[in-house]
């Protein structure tokens, strides 16, 4: 039982690039989040799903995009990177009102 | 709306001392709500939640946190402090279950 894993853990982008970051979690849980974490802001949510096929936005979507296909499968699209974009991503998966999170990817866009 | 607001970016105490952490919560149906930790350069890890059992909830590691709805607080708590303890901690706020709001954390710094 692995939890929930995410690739990779560190990034550097180039500002107008774009990529993907990935989250998978192996405990059969609905509900996936991402957040970003910047200092002094706490976590902010930026997408969430509540089962395949079913996403939505959190507080701060905007430059990112997202999408559900599988249960254990919730990946992270940057479609053109800005410094603004610089932050710490975690996934996290939840049941029951528990949250379990990823390691998180050190994203950094120049 | 649903908010926290954690009261104190840094926290220091000397070992063996109480810990008191302060969140308070803004919401218009009582809410469940949650104290997270986070290690240097980790995920976050849940300490306790409180979800309209015991307003006492106890976590692990020895912490504790009491839900006061006329205070709208869900303050953190641990008798006597432990190097181990110095970590940032976030408190939390949920109505769905499926969307979580975070305070701004508040990083705990243990005195030798």
């Amino acid at each position: 039982n692995a939890g929930v894993t995410q690739t990779p853990k560190f990034q550097v982008l180039k500002t107008g690039q774009s990529m993907t970051l990935q989250c998978a979690q192996d405990m059969n849980h609905e509900y996936m989040s991402w957040y970003r974490q910047d200092p002094g802001m706490g976590l902010r949510l930026i997408h969430y799903s509540v089962g395949a096929g079913i996403t939505d936005q959190g507080e701060v979507p905007n430059g990112y995009n997202v999408s559900r296909s599988t249960t254990e499968d919730f990946p992270l699209r940057l479609l053109s990177a800005a410094p603004s974009q610089t932050s710490v991503y975690f996934c996290a998966s939840s049941r029951n009102y528990e949250q379990y999170f990823g390691p998180g990817t050190r994203l950094t866009v120049t | 709306a649903q908010s926290v607001t954690q009261l104190g970016s840094h926290v220091s105490v000397s070992e063996g001392a109480l810990v008191l952490l302060r969140c308070n919560y803004s919401s218009s149906v009582p809410p469940y709500l949650f104290w997270y930790v986070q290690y240097p350069n980790q995920g976050l890890q849940l300490l306790l939640k409180y979800t309209s059992a015991a307003t006492l909830v106890k976590g692990i590691n020895g912490f504790e946190a009491e839900f006061k709805k006329s205070e709208t607080s869900f303050h953190l708590t641990k008798p006597s402090a432990h190097m181990s303890d110095a970590a940032e901690y976030f408190c939390a706020v949920s109505l769905s279950g499926n969307q979580f709001y975070f305070g701004t954390g508040t990083s705990l710094t243990v005195i030798p």
